[in-house]
């Protein structure tokens, strides 16, 4: 089954440590974003990228880092610059950069430092 | 820039009435709209879109949205609720970089 997959579910980062998350797809989608989820305040653009070896920062990539080295994978770091980091993350694709199919997305991962 | 606002946190519902989620807009241009389901620590689910032509969409799980271009409103709907539509619900609108999502709405079905 084609697919978004995430990994870890679940986090867990001490303070001033840089952590990854992954986020591989097989959907042969040119377009991938990473958004982050806090209770109440809906889902909020951190990067997105349309092609690969191209990304762009979204509303609030400050304290995170991407890379699309390969047209499948996109993976988010999430560095110590990062000074709130506890929130659900989920990582999306699109056919294109014209979503007119919208998103699949994948379980998302859970992060919380301790 | 575009926006999505979802006036209500959460709508509460009984098993077999009719429910609605509201959602209203704002974006230059002719919008693409989204809705999509959230469950408990999943990821974001499709439930319908509308890109152009009737004002009805039908979608997943017998759900439907009204796309009211005058009111700039698309509100999902559905004729009876289960107990199994308790979840988080999104609408979202194509910007110019991603979509761009409301803040979610939580339905509660009570049996």
């Amino acid at each position: 089954d084609g697919g978004i997959t995430q990994s870890p579910k679940y986090l867990f980062r001490k303070e001033g440590q840089n952590v990854t998350l992954s986020c591989e797809q097989n959907l042969n989608h040119d377009a991938m974003y990473w958004y982050r989820q806090d209770p109440g305040q809906g889902l909020r653009l951190i990067y997105y990228s349309q092609i690969v070896n191209d990304f762009q920062k979204g509303d609030i990539a400050e304290g995170y880092s991407v890379s699309r080295e390969k047209k499948e994978s996109f993976p988010l770091t999430v560095t110590s610059a990062q000074k709130n980091p506890t929130a659900f993350y989920l990582c999306a694709s699109s056919i294109d950069s014209r979503p007119t199919d919208g998103y699949t997305f994948g379980s998302g991962t859970r992060l919380t430092v301790v | 820039a575009q926006s999505v606002a979802q006036p209500e946190d959460q709508v509460n519902v009984a098993e077999g009435n009719p429910l609605t989620v509201k959602c209203t807009y704002s974006v230059s241009g002719n919008p693409y709209l989204f809705w999509y389901v959230q469950y408990p620590n999943r990821g974001l689910q499709f439930l319908l879109k509308y890109i152009t032509g009737d004002n009805l969409v039908k979608g997943s799980y017998g759900f439907e949205a009204e796309f009211n271009k005058s009111q700039t409103s698309f509100h999902l709907k559905k004729p009876s609720a289960l107990v199994s539509d308790s979840a988080l619900y999104f609408c979202a609108v194509t910007g110019r970089r991603a979509l761009t999502f409301g803040s979610g709405t939580r339905l509660q079905v009570q049996p």
